[in-house]
């Protein structure tokens, strides 16, 4: 079975000072990892994904991620938090291999505040 | 294209009413995929499908709720009898189908219909 965890509920930082996000995830065979964000009242948007390759994933809105299989874990960065990059980030896994049951799978969410 | 399109965007009705949330996904996707998230539990899957057919309804909370797909470009998802617990923002999400070399693994999501079921 796959999972995702996201081990802060809620990550605070200044507008200007960079951010992470932590996630670490449960896979079997190789893992697609994703991002996405949810502003309020709103659905969830694609951030940025890991399918293969380089290890640093760039994505919208000036966001990264690094891929790190060793730890497996996928942090989401920012090198410049906005106060507008307050939202409700998810991580996910989704396992494409075949027979797999393709669903995605999102963890808890961490709710990132940007304070001016 | 147009998105995920849900509807209603937002139902109020009292317990023992029937639900019926609506979803178009975008053409061409293959997979169709019903989530519902609260606060107290997050984001969880209820039903997928691929190709129209239901592949797994195992998050699906009890036999009130039941999804069809009668078609490639709609899809609903009905509760019945609705009770309080099922208050929560109900989401459609579709995906293009997963090939090897080109697939794209994203799922596009709707803007959610939020249910209070009073």
């Amino acid at each position: 079975a796959q999972s995702v965890a996201q081990p802060e509920d809620q990550v605070n930082v200044a507008e200007g000072n960079p951010l992470t996000v932590k996630c670490t995830y449960s896979v079997s065979g190789n893992p697609y990892l994703f991002w996405y964000v949810q502003y309020p009242n709103r659905g969830l948007q694609f951030l940025l994904k890991y399918i293969t390759g380089d290890n640093l994933v760039k994505g919208s809105y000036g966001f990264e991620a690094e891929f790190n299989k060793s730890q497996t874990s996928f942090h989401l960065k920012k090198p410049s938090a906005l106060v507008s990059d307050s939202a409700l980030y998810f991580c996910a896994v989704r396992d494409i291999r075949p027979g797999s049951a393709r669903q995605l799978t999102f963890g808890s969410g961490t709710q990132l505040t940007v304070l001016p | 294209d147009a998105g995920v399109i849900q509807s209603p965007r937002h139902e109020v009705t009292e317990m023992g009413q029937e639900v019926t949330l609506r979803c178009k996904p975008i053409s061409g996707h293959d997979y169709l995929f019903w989530y519902r998230q609260t606060m107290m539990r997050g984001l969880e899957l209820l039903i997928y499908f691929n190709n129209n057919v239901p592949i797994d309804d195992s998050g699906m909370p009890e036999d009130r709720f039941s999804a069809k797909m009668p078609n490639a470009s709609f899809s609903t998802l009905k509760i019945q009898p609705s009770e309080p617990r099922d208050s929560a923002v109900y989401f459609c999400a579709s995906s293009p189908v997963w090939r090897e070399r080109s697939g794209t693994g994203e799922l596009f999501f709707g803007e959610g219909s939020r249910l209070t079921v009073l």
